[in-house]
Parts: C-alpha cells; structure tokens; sequence
C-alpha cells in the first residue's frame, strides 16, 4: 500500500523559510519513473502545483515560485523536503505531496498524502 | 501563460448525467487527468491518460478528450459524487503541471 504524509509547522511568520517533509511507505524513489511532487491548496481555492522531483534527482518548480523553492529527497529515508523561503500570508495553505507513478507515461499524481495546513502570520 | 479553464459550478439531480469540461490550448498534445475532493480531503485520482480508470473508481465515471476539450462525464449521478472535481494536464514541454480552477459539482 503506497501512503505519503506531510509534516512540517503550521504557523510560520512572514519572511521566514518554510521546510515540509513528506515521509512515503510503499515506493522507491530510487525506481526508475518515480517522482514525487508538492502542491497547495489555498483556503477555498484550486490546487496549485509547486514542484516535482524525480528517481534521477531531475527537479522541477513552478514558474512562478521557482526563485523561493528547493526540492530534495533522501532516498535512504523515503522523504523529501521542500523548502521556500521568503513566507508571506499569501502563501497560507495546505500543502500536499503525492506521487507520480510512471513519469515515461504521463504526469499524473496517485496518492496523494492528507495534506498539512500552513498559516503564514505574525 | 497555459490555463485550463473550467465551470465554477454545476446542479443535477440524482441519477442524471453531469458532464464537467476542462479547455485548454495544450490538451490536444497532453494527456488530461481528472480528481475528485470531497470537503476537508485530498483529492482522489478519478480519470488518467484521457480516459483511463484507476481500479476502485466506479465504472459511472469516465473521461474523453475533443480537441481543445477534455470531459469528466458521472453517469447516473449519486449523492456521494458531490464535491470538487480539478482538471490536470501539463504544458508543451511535458515537465510543468498545471490544474483547472475546479468545479463543485452539487447534487440536489
């Protein structure tokens, strides 16, 4: 059974850097294909995709957020960590990870952890 | 910058046919990918590749593709199919993901 869970602070203060964890049972990221990747969920808006990491250590981030996101993974421990720096309120939301199951087939995200929620203030 | 556009919303009673659309400019190059989330969940994978079921989603949904336009479509709609329903595709290059704004499906 493939599970991914999110762990990180739920209160961070504007301009700090946020680090979320996500621990995954069930799967090698070690295995060819494999990606992992991060996505948030403002409160009551759509899903927001942040960035992807691959079996290779290929990385990805979106356009938009590439200059405050970091993307790693520890393949030892079945975690990877996203950090992005500079928080603001806007950032506030839940952050999911979830898995990509045969990045050569398509980019598509099963499972998906519970999420954690984030809120961003002083 | 690609979007994929979607209703905000859409009704139909139990048992009739709710038909929820995503447009986008790259869809007819990309695969599109369909999820479900219900109030306070993760979304659920429900349609991938197009028009492909994962095992354990009713056979009432099902995925097409047309052009610029692809189509989750709940056939025999129950009341348990209400929720949120997101598109997903990736741009030309295959490497960067993006999701429709969602549409809450309600079941009167």
């Amino acid at each position: 059974q493939v599970t991914l869970r999110e762990s990180g602070p739920a209160l961070v203060k504007p301009t700090q850097t946020l680090t979320l964890t996500c621990t995954f049972s069930g799967f090698s990221l070690s295995t060819s294909g494999m990606c992992v990747s991060w996505i948030r969920q403002p409160p009551g808006k759509a899903l927001e995709w942040l960035a992807r990491i691959d079996w290779d250590d290929d990385k990805y981030y979106s356009t938009s957020l590439k200059t405050r996101l970091t993307i790693s993974k520890d393949t030892s421990k079945n975690q990877v960590v996203l950090t992005m720096t500079n928080m603001d309120p806007v950032d506030t939301a839940t952050y999911y990870c979830a898995r990509i199951p045969s990045s050569s087939s398509g980019e598509w995200f099963d499972p998906w952890g519970q999420g954690t929620l984030v809120t961003v203030s002083s | 910058s690609y979007e994929l556009t979607q209703p905000p919303s859409m009704s139909v009673s139990p048992g009739q046919t709710a038909r929820i659309t995503c447009s986008g400019d790259a869809l007819p190059n990309q695969y599109a990918y369909w999820y479900q989330q219900k109030t306070g969940q993760a979304p659920v994978l429900m349609i991938y590749l197009d028009s492909e079921r994962p095992s354990g989603i009713p056979e009432r949904f099902s995925g097409s593709t047309s052009g610029t336009t692809a189509t989750l479509t709940i056939n025999g709609v129950q009341a348990e199919d209400e929720a949120a329903y997101y598109c997903q595709s990736t741009d030309s290059s295959g490497a960067f993901v993006m999701f429709g704004g969602g549409t809450k499906l309600t079941v009167l």
